[in-house]
């Protein structure tokens, strides 16, 4: 079965702080993406990657930045935690075809304090 | 500028009846459509999708109609449920398949 895998469920942070959020999918997709949920906002595409070390900014990537050294990983990185980054995030994979769909993960809610 | 629009935050139905969630589109290119469901503290799950070359696309309870001159797509429930209180968000892609534009979502309370 089709699995994207985020490491924590729940996180709390101090403003300030250097987060990172770890995803991992089984299923050698091309494409991976990082998006937040906010109440009343749905679902706002923050980085995507469509291969190895490659990165592509989505709407919201101020504050942001993301690593892919791996095709089945792919990290989002908030460098200064603000409490305005207090969110619900999802990481999603997808076959790098059209007429495919995504894929997500649990979501991490992050706290920043 | 928000390509793909859910203007119904909310809706509410008794158990039983139609559920009816719209969903409007700005682009063209859009090519393949797509509705999760998503429950509080999980990720969306699939539910159903939609190319362009069709108009309606059934998988048991749920159906979803594409009018493209419109540029809108409706998810049918029936019959509703309680367990399928969640929020419904739709989705739309080009030919790429590279990116996906999602609604802010519609919240459905199915009553029992």
């Amino acid at each position: 079965d089709v699995k994207v895998t985020q490491s924590s469920r729940y996180l709390v942070k101090r403003t300030g702080e250097k987060v990172f959020l770890e995803c991992v999918q089984d299923m050698d997709h091309e494409n991976m993406f990082w998006y937040r949920q906010d109440p009343g906002l749905g679902l706002r595409l923050i980085y995507f990657s469509y291969d190895v070390k490659m990165k592509e900014k989505g709407d919201i990537p101020e504050g942001y930045s993301v690593s892919r050294e791996k095709k089945e990983r792919f990290s989002l990185i908030l460098e200064s935690a603000s409490t305005n980054q207090t969110s619900m995030y999802l990481c999603a994979s997808s076959l790098e075809t059209a007429g495919e769909k995504l894929f997500f993960g649990s979501g991490t809610q992050l706290s920043v304090l | 500028d928000q390509q793909v629009k859910q203007n119904s935050p909310s809706l509410s139905v008794q158990e039983g009846r139609i559920s009816i969630l719209n969903c409007d589109y700005t682009n063209s290119m859009f090519d393949y459509f797509l509705w999760y469901k998503k429950y509080p503290a999980e990720g969306p799950t699939f539910l159903i999708s939609i190319s362009s070359i069709k108009d309606k696309n059934e998988d048991g309870r749920f159906t979803v109609f594409l009018n493209k001159s419109a540029k809108h797509l409706s998810l049918h429930i029936v019959p509703s449920q309680p367990g399928d209180s969640a929020v419904y968000f739709c989705a739309a892609t080009d030919l790429t398949g590279n990116q996906f534009y999602f609604g802010t979502g519609t919240s459905l309370t199915v009553i029992p």
